[in-house]
C-alpha cells in the first residue's frame, strides 16, 4: 500500500530533551512537509523540502530542526530550544512544488506532549 | 499574508439535511483550494481541490465551489449522513510550498 507513515503515534519528552519524529513516504513524491496543529486552530508550516538535501523554513521553524538524506523520509527534530512542543504533529508529501494540481497527502500525525 | 476563515466553527444537523460550509480568503492569487476532512486524532484526508481556473468540483455527495475574486469558497454536503461527522478543513496554496489552513469546521450529523 502507498502513502506516509509517521511514528511514533505518542512520544512523550522530558524538559531539555530533544526528540525525533518519523516520517517516511513511498509514494514516490518529491515534495515534504511538517505541520504543526494546535486545538481548535489550523495547522501550521514548520519546514518543507522540495528534494533530496534541501530544505526551507515555514512559519515556525524555530526551535525544530530537519534532514532529507533520503526521497523518501523526512524526519523532524523537536529540540529543547522548543519551549512549548505539546502539539499534534502531521506530515504531507505531494509530486511536486507549485503546481496547481498538487495535491498534499497526510499521514495520521504524532501527538508530542511534555512530561 | 494570507488570511483563511471558516464559517461556522460547528454545526449540529439532523441526518438528510443538506449543508454548506463556507471559507473565505483574503489574497485571491492563489494556485489552488483544497478541502480537507480530519477525524478525531487522525490525519487530515483530502477531499476535493479546485485550481484556481476552476469554478466548481465534485465527488459524490460533495461539490465545492470557487469565487477567486471575492475569496469565497463553499463546501456542500448533500444528503448528510452520521457518518460524515468530523472536521472540515480549507486550505489554499498561495505560493509554492505552502498550503494555508483555516481553523476548520466541526460537524455532527445526528441520526
Amino acid at each position: 500500500d502507498g502513502g506516509i507513515t509517521q511514528s511514533p503515534k505518542y512520544l512523550f519528552r522530558k524538559e531539555g530533551q530533544n526528540v525525533t519524529l518519523s516520517c517516511e513516504q513511498n509514494l514516490n513524491h518529491d515534495a515534504m512537509y511538517w505541520y504543526r496543529q494546535d486545538p481548535g486552530q489550523g495547522l501550521r508550516l514548520i519546514y518543507y523540502s522540495q528534494i533530496v538535501n534541501d530544505f526551507q523554513k515555514g512559519d515556525i521553524a524555530e526551535g525544530y530542526s530537519v534532514s532529507r538524506e533520503k526521497k523518501e523520509s523526512f524526519p523532524l527534530t523537536v529540540t529543547s530550544a522548543q519551549k512549548n512542543p505539546t502539539a499534534f504533529y502531521l506530515c504531507a508529501s505531494s509530486i511536486e512544488v507549485g503546481l496547481a494540481k498538487n495535491i498534499q497527502y497526510f499521514g495520521a500525525g504524532t501527538r508530542l506532549s511534555v512530561l | 499574508k494570507q488570511e483563511v476563515t471558516q464559517i461556522p466553527a460547528a454545526l449540529s444537523v439532523p441526518e438528510g439535511e443538506n449543508l454548506v460550509l463556507n471559507c473565505s480568503f483574503t489574497d485571491s492569487a492563489i494556485y489552488n483550494l483544497q478541502w480537507f476532512r480530519q477525524d478525531p486524532g487522525k490525519g487530515l484526508t483530502s477531499l476535493l481541490l479546485i485550481q484556481s481556473s476552476q469554478r466548481e468540483q465534485t465527488s459524490g455527495r460533495l461539490n465545492a465551489s470557487l469565487d477567486k475574486s471575492s475569496g469565497r469558497s463553499t463546501l456542500y454536503i448533500a444528503a448528510s449522513q452520521p457518518g460524515d461527522s468530523a472536521t472540515y478543513l480549507c486550505a489554499v496554496l498561495n505560493s509554492g510550498y505552502a498550503l494555508n489552513f483555516g481553523k476548520g469546521t466541526s460537524l455532527l450529523v445526528t441520526p
